[in-house]
């Protein structure tokens, strides 16, 4: 069993639309948690970060904890086709040295017009 | 911003040749990270770094080898490349709990 799970989709939508997009872990030590958006052919950026459980909101994007259930979710709202791409979510322990990332496999996302 | 850069976007490679990916960032981060991204399979760690000649195998170190001489220079090196070892190859780079800075990766092909 993979520690972090995450629906590959694809994920069609039309514009407009609030998107929901989810992982799982099973790891109870994960503190950090990330998404990251992933346009065709280039390298993640980092979108969101959290480390406690609750919301988070940035503009149309807010990133929901919840440890008690091992689950996370990243909502967008009034998506736009622009937010087309891959989400991956990630997750951390926090050590104080190395700084690893452990990485869902990503959701691919499609908004339509 | 902080700027992760990729030396190659595209790579072809013959089989048993060595080969090296070369990732340099700007903003004096001590870790540094190499992955290889594959369909399904999604991001998985083949070596990192948190200090100068410092590394730390990940969870797929077989067949590679890495080289970090400077802060800002991680070299992955392919020592003797295979078929199985085409994949889209992302280096990144972290100062802290901030996440990650990725490079724009590079794509390998090894025939």
């Amino acid at each position: 069993q993979k520690e972090v799970e995450q629906d590959p989709g694809p994920l069609s939508v039309p514009e407009g639309a609030i998107v929901s997009l989810n992982c799982t872990y099973s790891n109870s030590a994960f503190q950090y948690f990330m998404w990251y958006r992933q346009y065709s052919r280039k390298g993640p950026e980092l979108l969101m970060y959290t480390y406690s459980s609750g919301n988070k909101e940035d503009g149309r994007f807010t990133a929901q904890v919840d440890k008690s259930s091992k689950y996370i979710s990243l909502f967008i709202r009034d998506s736009q086709p622009s937010d087309s791409a891959t989400y991956l979510c990630a997750m951390t322990i926090l050590t104080g040295g190395g700084n690893k990332l452990t990485f869902g496999t990503g959701t691919q996302l499609k908004v339509e017009l | 911003d902080v700027k992760v850069t990729q030396s190659s976007r595209y790579l072809v490679k013959r089989t048993g040749e060595k080969v090296f990916l070369e990732c340099v960032q700007d903003m004096d981060h001590e870790n540094m990270f190499w992955y290889r991204q594959d369909p399904g399979l999604g991001l998985r760690l083949i070596y990192f770094s948190y200090d100068v000649k410092m590394k730390e195998k990940g969870d797929i170190p077989e067949g590679y080898s890495v080289s970090r001489e400077k802060k800002e220079r991680f070299s992955l090196i392919l020592e003797s490349a295979s078929t199985n070892q085409t994949s889209m190859y992302l280096c990144a780079s972290a100062g802290g709990y901030y996440g990650y800075t990725f490079g724009s990766g590079t794509r390998l092909t090894v025939v």
